[in-house]
């Protein structure tokens, strides 16, 4: 596709499952990011890609979150045992460029969780 | 610990006039910042960015200053458009890949 595409849009879940949260990057970014966006907060930085480097996981809040990227393409962000404090909007966003000054990163849509 | 901030979580002006976003970051090491655009249900869009070794760039209606000595930039949107209506986030880096967010300032232009 043309643009960075994730799934799905929207999930609800009830507090204590898991959830997996798909991204689909530009074809042939190498960098890819995961964000997400609490009520009234800036955007937080979870994980990095680049390649076939080690991710960068610093920003990611506990061990309940992981993220893998197959093949240098898509990327699942996965929580595990879901808590209410993990609502959020989930943002991907790809790059074309080895990060050096921050780069312009293309976000896709995001995906809208509700942990109830 | 927000080291990005935009104070201003609303701004409104009318159809025409100047729209003016301030940031302030706190991070000295910071060197390239950037402003990205919002509009609802969709992710955030680059919209200008500015190195540290400049203090103004311009494209088109937008503009960015950057005042280093006061850890200040601020967005100027000249003449304001009913498009121009979205949420606008200040985002910072310190030459490598994270981009450090604001929380945004919703812009809204009356017509």
């Amino acid at each position: 596709g043309a643009g960075v595409s994730q799934s799905p849009s929207n999930k609800v879940t009830e507090k204590g499952k898991d959830v997996e949260l798909r991204c689909d990057p530009i074809s042939g970014h190498t960098a890819l990011y995961w964000y997400r966006q609490s009520l009234g907060q800036g955007l937080e930085f979870l994980i990095y890609f680049q390649g076939n480097s080690a991710p960068d996981k610093s920003g990611l809040p506990s061990d309940r979150f992981s993220a893998e990227r197959t093949g240098g393409s898509v990327s699942t962000l996965t929580i595990q045992r879901t808590q209410q404090e993990d609502s959020a909007v989930y943002l991907c966003a790809s790059s074309p460029k080895v990060g050096t000054g921050g780069g312009k990163l293309f976000f896709g849509s995001g995906t809208q969780l509700s942990v109830l | 610990d927000q080291q990005v901030k935009q104070n201003s979580p609303s701004l409104s002006v009318q159809e025409g006039r100047i729209s003016i976003l301030n940031c302030d970051y706190t991070n000295s090491m910071f060197d390239y910042f950037l402003w990205y655009k919002k509009y609802p249900a969709e992710g955030p869009t680059f919209l200008i960015s500015i190195s540290s070794i400049k203090d103004k760039n311009e494209d088109g209606r937008f503009t960015v200053f950057l005042n280093k000595s006061a850890k200040h930039l601020s967005l100027h949107i000249v003449p304001s458009q009913p498009g121009d209506s979205a949420v606008y986030f200040c985002a910072a880096s310190a030459r490598d890949y994270k981009l450090s967010f604001g929380a945004g300032t919703t812009v809204t232009v009356r017509a």
